[in-house]
């Protein structure tokens, strides 16, 4: 299995633009996971889905920020408009459900930079 | 705000050494786990210990759970250079549908 694989790796963009990122869980799992990482704020849930449907977006900063799960095997989060403030690494995660909450899988990260 | 927080927030130790790292919680949790992130890389998991267990171990780690005092430790013998790394605690709360709370993480650099 690939693992969980997230592009781009690297993001450079401009304030105000519209920024897309996207993540493939791993085959079979039935939860997905959206985390922001910054020094200072630590490691951040944004969003997770479950059988695709968003279970919880209280981690959303605000409207700007969107997330989709379409089908099984991809999921987008998207900025827009993008602010300098919104500088982080995107990691997804996936895990299948057990009775007592199996592990996470982590991408690579997807490190945003808005100038 | 956190669920986990470690302590302490770095650690600096030589090659040999044993590493002990604490992670403190809030709030009754079904499961508490280890995961360690290397520079610019993704979260790996390491280690799962559930609420009814007391002390778990896997390789050179070991991982305990008071439950009384909230909070857990891992403790990592005969530290490598490889060992190199961040560690996060991560708590799986009662009730809650498959999602973790992550701690800020411990920083531990381990010097040949």
């Amino acid at each position: 299995d690939a693992g969980v694989i997230q592009s781009p790796r690297h993001e450079v963009t401009e304030m105000g633009q519209e920024v897309t990122l996207r993540c493939k869980p791993i085959s079979g799992h039935d939860y997905l996971f959206w985390y922001r990482q910054t020094m200072m704020r630590g490691l951040e849930l944004l969003i997770y889905f479950n059988n695709n449907v968003p279970i919880d977006d209280s981690g959303m900063p605000e409207d700007r920020f969107s997330a989709k799960m379409p089908n099984a095997s991809f999921s987008t989060l998207k900025i827009q408009p993008s602010e300098p403030r919104d500088s982080a690494v995107y990691f997804c995660a996936s895990s299948r459900l057990a009775i007592n909450y199996n592990e996470q899988f982590f991408g690579p990260g997807t490190r945003l930079t808005v100038l | 705000s956190q669920q986990g927080e470690e302590d302490p927030q770095a650690l600096s130790i030589q090659e040999g050494e044993n590493a002990t790292m604490n992670c403190s919680y809030k709030t009754s949790i079904n499961n508490l786990q280890w995961y360690r992130q290397n520079s610019g890389r993704g979260l790996v998991h390491l280690i799962l210990i559930r609420s009814n267990e007391r002390e778990k171990h896997s390789g050179r780690l070991r991982v305990t759970l008071d439950t009384s005092k909230k909070s857990s430790s891992l403790l990592i013998t005969a530290s490598r250079a490889a060992d190199t790394a961040s560690y996060f605690c991560a708590t799986a709360k009662e009730g809650s549908q498959g999602n973790l709370i992550f701690g800020k993480g411990t920083k531990l650099s381990v010097k040949p």
